[in-house]
C-alpha cells in the first residue's frame, strides 16, 4: 500500500519563504512529483524528484530524502498568486504501469 | 487552442441517468486517466489507460466505465448516477517515451452535479 501525508492547511506572509512537507511511505520509489492547483482549476506541474537533493526552480524549489520518505517544497518571496493548493505525488517503483498517487494536498494561503 | 480538453465543463443531471464525460488531447500522449477530486479527499483515480488496447481499473472504479475510442481520446461514462458521484472529474495524459513522460497533464476539468 502506499501513503502520502501532507499538512491540510498554512499561511503565510507576502514575501516570506514558506515550507510544505510531504511524508511518504510505498513499496519502492520511482518519483515525487509536486503540482499547484489553485481553486477550481486544474494541477499544474511544478517539480520532478527522483534522486536525493534540491531541484531549484526559480522561486520554487523541491527537495527530495529517500531514505527519510520525506520531501518538501519551498517558495520563495511568495505573492498572493501563490495561494493554491499543493499536491505531492509519488510514482511507486516498478510502476511503469502504475500511475501517480496523490497526497490531498496543501492549501496555502498568502496574506498581506 | 487547450492540449487537454474536456467536455462538457459542467454538467446537472438526475439519479438514475447514463451520462458520458469526455476528454480529448492533441499532445500526441499515450497514456490517459480519469480522477475526480472531492473536498478533503484529494485526487483519486478511477481508470487508466496505457494505449487503445490497455485500460486498467483504479482505486475508484465501482459505477464508472471507460473507452479508449483513439489514442487522442478517453471517456468516461456513469451508467446510472448517484449524487455521491457529485465531485469535480479531470482527465490526464502523460508520454511514456519522453524522460519527463512521467508528468501527467491535466484537462480543465468537468464540474459534475447529480441531483
Amino acid at each position: 500500500g502506499q501513503n502520502i501525508d501532507q499538512p491540510t492547511e498554512m499561511t503565510a506572509t507576502e514575501g516570506a519563504i514558506v515550507q510544505i512537507n510531504c511524508t511518504y511511505q510505498t513499496s519502492g520509489f520511482n518519483g515525487l512529483f509536486w503540482y499547484q492547483q489553485h481553486a477550481g482549476e486544474a494541477p499544474t506541474f511544478l517539480s520532478y524528484n527522483v534522486l536525493d537533493g534540491l531541484e531549484e526552480k526559480g522561486r520554487f524549489s523541491s527537495f527530495l530524502s529517500r531514505s527519510k520518505g520525506y520531501s518538501y517544497l519551498l517558495l520563495k518571496e511568495l505573492q498572493m498568486k501563490d495561494s493554491a493548493s499543493y499536491l505531492c505525488a509519488v510514482r511507486a517503483l516498478n510502476s511503469g504501469n502504475t500511475p501517480l498517487v496523490f497526497g490531498k494536498g496543501t492549501r496555502l494561503s498568502v496574506i498581506a | 487552442d487547450a492540449d487537454v480538453t474536456q467536455t462538457p465543463r459542467n454538467r446537472i443531471t438526475k439519479t438514475g441517468k447514463r451520462i458520458m464525460l469526455e476528454c480529448s488531447q492533441t499532445k500526441g500522449h499515450d497514456r490517459m486517466y480519469w480522477y475526480r477530486q472531492d473536498p478533503g479527499l484529494g485526487l483519486r483515480l478511477i481508470y487508466y489507460s496505457f494505449d487503445v488496447k490497455d485500460i486498467n481499473k483504479g482505486e475508484i472504479s465501482d459505477g464508472y466505465s471507460v473507452s479508449r475510442q483513439a489514442q487522442a481520446k478517453f471517456s468516461l461514462s456513469l451508467e446510472s448516477a448517484i449524487p455521491n458521484q457529485t465531485a469535480l472529474y479531470f482527465c490526464a495524459t502523460s508520454d511514456s517515451k519522453t524522460w519527463g513522460g512521467r508528468t501527467q497533464y491535466f484537462g480543465p476539468g468537468t464540474r459534475l452535479l447529480v441531483l
